[in-house]
């Protein structure tokens, strides 16, 4: 059991550019979900999948934001012209259904 | 719209002194209540998952309760390593619920 991944672990872009994030989940787990967190706070729901359709998303997200995840294997998470709100950690989670989620070790988004 | 509230925000223990945290919840029907630990920089790492009013869960000096209406997470002996941010996260029992709703956590210092 490899664990969840996520790469890059840390990015560093400036206002207006795009980034992508990707997150490889447990094999066997079926459902994936992004979570936002910043300094203080718990995880933010973002959006989240089973298999590869997408369920349910934030209101609160952006439409700059948009997630995807082909085949039901890894997701990618894109964030169209980064604001400087939008720097933060980028947590994927794995499940099983609904049993408890395994969080990968984030992307460190920093936008100056 | 669930709501997960935990307290307090930090506590300071010495090596062996005795706590409780606190995560009040409120939630359409509840489906879990699940306690992550995170340290600092990393992804939330799972602990323990609650279902029902009643219901313990331990884990070496971690012992988790559920009511109705809030859990606990009892600290028995801790040591420096149980230093961490405690986070609680309720998950509703809607059809396709998956997303979980954390608190902003407990941030414990244990020290020796």
């Amino acid at each position: 059991d490899t664990g969840v991944s996520q790469n890059p672990r840390h990015k560093i872009t400036k206002r207006g550019q795009n980034v992508t994030f990707r997150c490889d989940p447990i094999s066997e787990h079926n459902r994936l979900y992004w979570y936002r967190q910043t300094l203080g706070q718990g995880p933010e729901f973002l959006t989240y999948f089973q298999n590869e359709a997408q369920l349910e998303k934030s209101r609160l997200l952006s439409d700059r934001f948009s997630a995807e995840r082909p085949k039901g294997s890894f997701s990618t998470l894109e964030i169209q012209r980064t604001e400087q709100g939008d720097s933060a950690m980028y947590l994927c989670a794995s499940s099983l259904f609904y049993n408890e989620q395994f969080f990968g070790p984030g992307t460190r988004l920093t936008v100056l | 719209e669930d709501q997960v509230t935990q307290s307090p925000e930090a506590l300071r223990l010495q090596e062996g002194e005795s706590s409780s945290l606190n995560c009040s919840y409120t939630v359409s029907g509840l489906r879990g209540l699940f306690w992550y630990r995170q340290d600092p920089g990393k992804g939330p790492e799972f602990l323990f998952t609650l279902y029902s009013a009643g219901e313990e869960k331990e884990k070496e000096r971690l012992k988790a309760t559920l009511t109705k209406k809030e859990s606990f997470l009892h600290i028995t002996a801790p040591k420096p390593e149980d230093s961490a941010t405690y986070l609680c996260a309720v998950q509703a029992g809607n059809t396709n619920a998956g997303k979980s709703t954390f608190g902003d956590g407990t941030t414990l210092t244990v020290k020796p």
